[in-house]
């Protein structure tokens, strides 16, 4: 099983700075099969990217995805109030899939 | 717009079998494949298991001794059934309707279960 670690655990900035999220696995995974969710409290996860760097529908271009092999970054250009909430990646190559344990992007 | 709602009991006894059916609205099952995912509450996500419109299936093998997943075209649902539960399965479950990739595009907003007797 591919495990997903996700760094840092809690990552606290205020908006208009960017923010920078890792996923790291323990084995290669395909870029094609990389994805990145936003969940904010009390709702269902949202799909931002899948493939490593292609934005879902409706995404906004201040968040973009980039990475291959067991290094992958979701990057989020300049923060807006709706952003803070907790993201996680997702490796959907290997059976099982598995997501990492999130990262919290909180408002400072 | 493709909407997924989740439907089943919200309280289910330790051993027992917890049953949930996933209903597709406003677009066609068929073609897709639709997958199962749980978050125990303040805890990361767990992928469960997916199912095809045509019936073949993937689990979780960490869930694969009581997990069963199926479809019912004519009826635009799939289900889920996790055998003998314990308070560990005490989550939020979501279905989801997958991309060409695997990743969930799509998802219910998610019921609680809770086992407890």
């Amino acid at each position: 099983e591919i495990v997903l670690t996700q760094s840092p655990g809690t990552l606290s900035l205020s908006p208009g700075e960017r923010a920078t999220l890792s996923c790291r696995a323990s084995q290669s995974v395909s870029s094609s099969y990389l994805a990145w969710y936003q969940q904010k409290p009390g709702q269902a996860p949202r799909l931002l990217i899948y493939g490593a760097s292609s934005r879902a529908t409706g995404i906004p271009d201040r968040f973009s995805g980039s990475g291959s092999g067991t290094d992958f970054t979701l990057t989020i250009s300049r923060l807006e109030p709706e952003d803070f909430a907790v993201y996680h990646c997702q490796q959907c190559g290997s059976s099982p899939y598995s997501f990492g344990q999130g990262t919290k992007l909180e408002i400072q | 717009q493709v909407q997924l709602q989740e439907s089943g009991p919200g309280l289910v006894k330790p051993s027992e079998t917890l049953s949930l059916t996933c209903t597709v609205s406003d677009g066609s099952i068929s073609s897709y494949y639709w997958s199962w995912i749980r978050q125990p509450p303040g805890e990361g996500l767990e992928w469960i298991g997916y199912i095809s419109y045509s019936g073949s299936t993937n689990y979780n093998p960490s869930l694969k001794s009581r997990v069963t997943i199926s479809v019912d075209t004519s009826k635009k649902q799939f289900s889920l059934k996790l055998s003998s539960v314990t308070a560990a399965d005490t989550a939020v479950y979501y279905c989801a309707r997958d991309g060409s990739y695997g990743d969930h595009v799509i998802w219910g907003q998610g019921t609680l279960v809770t086992v407890s007797s």
